[in-house]
C-alpha cells in the first residue's frame, strides 16, 4: 500500500530560524511529488511539483528537493506569515486514480 | 480569474436532514474530488470523478452521494445516513488524475 509520511507533526521556529520539513514515501512507481500549504480554515494551496530525484524548486523562502525516497521542504529565514500546515502528496500510481496525502506538518513561526 | 469555488462557507443543519454542498470550477479540469478533513486525521477522499457522468467511491463514501452532470460542477450530498457529518469539506480539481490538485476554500458543516 502506498504511504506518505511527514515529519515532524509540528514545528515551532523563531523568526529567521531556518529548518526543513520531511516527506518520505513508499510508493511503487513514483511519478512525482506535490507540496501544498494550508492555512487554518482554508483549502490547501498548491506550491510545487517535483518530478524526479535531484530536482529542486524554489518560491520565496521555500525550497523543495526530491530524492528517490524522500522530499524536503527547506524554509530559509522564515517569517510569521509562513506559519501554516504543509502537506505533501504523491500522485496516483500502480493503477490507482487517487493521490496519497501525508497528514502534514504544522509550522508555527514566532516573531 | 480561474478557480474553484465552494458554497456556502459555513452550513448548519439538524440531524436527520440531507444537505448539499456546492463545488464549481472554471479551470476546465476533467477530474474533481471531494475530501473530508477532521482534526488530526488528514485528508480523506469521499468521491472522485474523472470525467462527466462518471464517479467512483473513495475511502469513506458511506452516507454521501455525488453527481457529475456538468464538467464544471460536482455537488456533494451529505445524507442522514452519515453518522458523523460534522467536518470541514474540501473540493478539488485537476487536469487529469495524475496532476496537482487545486482546492476550493472549503465548507464547514455542523450538524446538531
Amino acid at each position: 500500500e502506498d504511504q506518505v509520511t511527514q515529519s515532524p507533526e509540528a514545528l515551532r521556529l523563531q523568526e529567521g530560524e531556518s529548518s526543513s520539513l520531511n516527506c518520505s514515501y513508499t510508493v511503487s512507481g513514483l511519478r512525482g511529488l506535490f507540496w501544498y500549504r494550508q492555512d487554518p480554515g482554508k483549502g490547501p494551496e498548491f506550491l510545487f511539483t517535483l518530478y524526479s530525484a535531484g530536482e529542486e524548486k524554489e518560491k520565496e523562502r521555500l525550497k523543495a528537493t526530491l530524492t528517490k525516497k524522500e522530499s524536503f521542504l527547506h524554509i530559509t529565514a522564515p517569517k510569521p506569515e509562513d506559519s501554516a500546515t504543509y502537506l505533501c502528496a504523491s500522485p496516483p500510481a500502480g493503477g490507482s486514480y487517487i493521490p496519497t496525502f501525508g497528514r502534514g506538518t504544522s509550522l508555527i513561526v514566532h516573531p | 480569474d480561474g478557480g474553484i469555488t465552494q458554497s456556502p462557507k459555513y452550513l448548519f443543519r439538524k440531524e436527520g436532514q440531507n444537505v448539499t454542498l456546492s463545488c464549481e470550477q472554471n479551470l476546465n479540469h476533467d477530474a474533481m474530488y471531494w475530501y473530508r478533513q477532521d482534526p488530526g486525521q488528514g485528508l480523506r477522499l469521499i468521491y472522485y470523478s474523472q470525467i462527466v457522468n462518471d464517479f467512483q467511491k473513495g475511502d469513506i463514501a458511506e452516507g454521501y452521494s455525488v453527481s457529475r452532470e456538468k464538467k464544471e460542477s460536482f455537488p456533494l450530498t451529505v445524507t442522514s445516513a452519515q453518522k458523523n457529518p460534522t467536518a470541514f469539506y474540501l473540493c478539488a480539481s485537476s487536469v487529469g488524475t495524475e496532476g496537482e490538485q487545486y482546492f476550493g476554500p472549503g465548507t464547514r458543516l455542523t450538524v446538531t
